[in-house]
């Protein structure tokens, strides 16, 4: 079974601080990775993919992945109320079909 | 640009009852396809996936079936609903020019 494993949260961050969200998943081969923000009752919308080791930024969004250690994380510089959701992580695995594999997710408060 | 659309929004149905869940997707020809369903408080479950006009691969066995009559048009039905069936179906969608997934806006189906 391939795995994707989130903590469930809830994560509280001040306004103005960075969020520090992660991910694990246990597919060694998985070739990309990617963070979607889903409000309460909403559907998932994309934040960012990442493909390689490193670093990937997208305004106050900085993706990083280390594909030795099987771990992605999201961070969220200066966090805003309107950051406030449930960030799932996803992982395409390395079959070759466009399938994603999603963790639960993490909610994120971003308090005033 | 590509848009993806699904109907209805909310659905309360009696258990027993049929089920007709309907995706669209415009601006975008044979894209893959897939139907998941998030129970409350809980991760996305891949229910249904779809590579072209009548290819179905199915996920997770239940008592839920999906069809692709169109190029760009996916349905998910059931004969008769169980208590169980309750949840937001999102469809989503594969850019494969970006590599990503999208998903539609997706329909919440309460089965009383």
């Amino acid at each position: 079974q391939k795995e994707v494993e989130q903590n469930s949260g809830p994560l509280s961050v001040p306004e103005g601080a960075i969020a520090s969200l992660n991910c694990t998943y246990s597919d060694r081969g998985s070739q990309s990775f990617f963070w979607y923000r889903q409000y309460s009752g909403k559907s998932p919308e994309l934040i960012m993919f990442i493909y390689s080791n490193g670093d990937k930024e997208d305004g106050r969004f900085t993706a990083q992945l280390n594909k030795a250690s099987q771990y992605v994380s999201l961070l969220i510089r200066d966090s805003q109320p309107s950051d406030s959701a449930t960030y799932l992580c996803a992982v395409r695995g390395s079959g070759t079909a466009s399938k994603l594999t999603f963790g639960t997710g993490t909610r994120l408060q971003v308090t005033l | 640009s590509q848009t993806i659309h699904q109907w209805p929004a909310t659905l309360v149905q009696p258990v027993g009852s049929p089920l007709s869940l309907e995706c669209t997707v415009e601006g975008t020809s044979n894209p893959n396809l897939y139907w998941y369903r998030q129970a409350a408080g809980r991760g996305l479950q891949l229910l249904f996936y779809s590579v072209g006009i009548g290819q179905i691969s199915s996920e997770v066995p239940q008592n839920l079936s999906a069809s692709r009559p169109q190029d760009r048009q996916f349905i998910l039905s059931s004969k008769k609903l169980l208590l169980s069936d309750s949840g937001f179906y999102l469809c989503a969608w594969w850019d494969t020019d970006r590599d990503t997934q999208y998903f539609g806006p997706g329909t919440r189906l309460t089965v009383l």
